[in-house]
C-alpha cells in the first residue's frame, strides 16, 4: 500500500520569498502524485499532478513540483509567495490499479507580510 | 468544470442520534469517496463507491455506512452519532484520467457531536 509523509507540519514565510514545501512517498511502483490546496473554511483543489514524463511539473497559480524517483520526493516549491497563498497543503499518492489517494497529513502555510 | 455539492456545511447533532451527509455530483463521474479530515492527521478514506450501489471499505468504516441509490449522488451515514466522529467530512469525485484517479472536492461539512 502506498503511504505519504509530508515532514513539516507549519512552515511561515515572509510574502514575496520563495517556498518549498516536502513531500515523501512510499511505493513499489511509478506512482501518481498530487498537490492539493485547502483554504480555510473550504475544500480541497487540485494544485499539479504527475503521471508520467516530465518530472518538473507545472501547476496553477504560480506552483511547480519536481518528482524525483531516487529520493521518493515530490516538493512543491513556488518562487514568490503571495499573501493569498496562506491555506494547508496537501500531498497525495495513488496507483493505476487502485481507485484511492492517500494523503499526507498536511503542512499549514502563513505568509507574513 | 465539476461541481461536487455537499448539502450541509455546518452540522450539529447530540450523541445516539442518525445522521446523513449527502453529496451530489455533477459529471456523471463513476467513482465517490469519503473522506474524514482531521488536524494532524490527513485525509483518510471512510468509504468510497465505483459504480450504482457498489461500495468499498475505506481506511477507517467503523461507525460509518453509505449508500449510494444513483450515479450523482452519494450518502454517508453515521447510525449512531458519537462524540469521536466530531470531525470535517469531505465528499469526492472521480474519473479516471489516464489510469488515475483525479479527485474533485465538494466544500465539506463540519459535523459536530454534542
Amino acid at each position: 500500500a502506498q503511504s505519504v509523509t509530508q515532514p513539516d507540519i507549519h512552515i511561515t514565510v515572509s510574502e514575496g520569498a520563495s517556498l518549498e514545501l516536502r513531500c515523501n512517498y512510499s511505493y513499489g511502483a511509478t506512482p501518481y502524485l498530487f498537490w492539493y490546496v485547502q483554504s480555510p473554511g473550504q475544500g480541497l483543489q487540485l494544485l499539479l499532478k504527475y503521471f508520467s514524463g516530465d518530472t518538473l511539473v507545472q501547476g496553477i497559480k504560480g506552483f511547480e513540483a519536481e518528482f524525483k524517483r531516487s529520493q521518493s520526493s515530490f516538493n512543491l516549491r513556488k518562487p514568490s509567495v503571495h499573501w493569498s497563498d496562506a491555506a494547508e497543503y496537501f500531498c497525495a499518492v495513488g496507483a493505476s490499479d487502485d481507485y484511492k489517494l492517500s494523503f499526507g497529513a498536511g503542512t499549514t502555510v502563513t505568509v507574513r507580510a | 468544470d465539476v461541481k461536487v455539492t455537499q448539502s450541509s456545511r455546518y452540522l450539529v447533532k447530540r450523541t445516539g442520534e442518525k445522521v446523513f451527509l449527502e453529496c451530489v455530483q455533477d459529471m456523471d463521474h463513476e467513482n465517490m469517496f469519503w473522506y474524514r479530515q482531521d488536524p494532524g492527521l490527513g485525509l483518510r478514506l471512510i468509504y468510497f463507491s465505483y459504480d450504482v450501489k457498489m461500495k468499498e471499505k475505506g481506511d477507517i468504516p467503523e461507525g460509518y455506512s453509505v449508500s449510494r441509490e444513483k450515479k450523482e449522488r452519494f450518502s454517508l451515514i453515521l447510525e449512531s452519532a458519537s462524540t469521536n466522529q466530531t470531525s470535517m467530512y469531505l465528499c469526492a469525485s472521480s474519473f479516471p484520467t489516464q489510469g488515475a484517479n483525479v479527485l474533485t472536492f465538494g466544500a465539506g461539512s463540519r459535523l459536530t457531536v454534542l
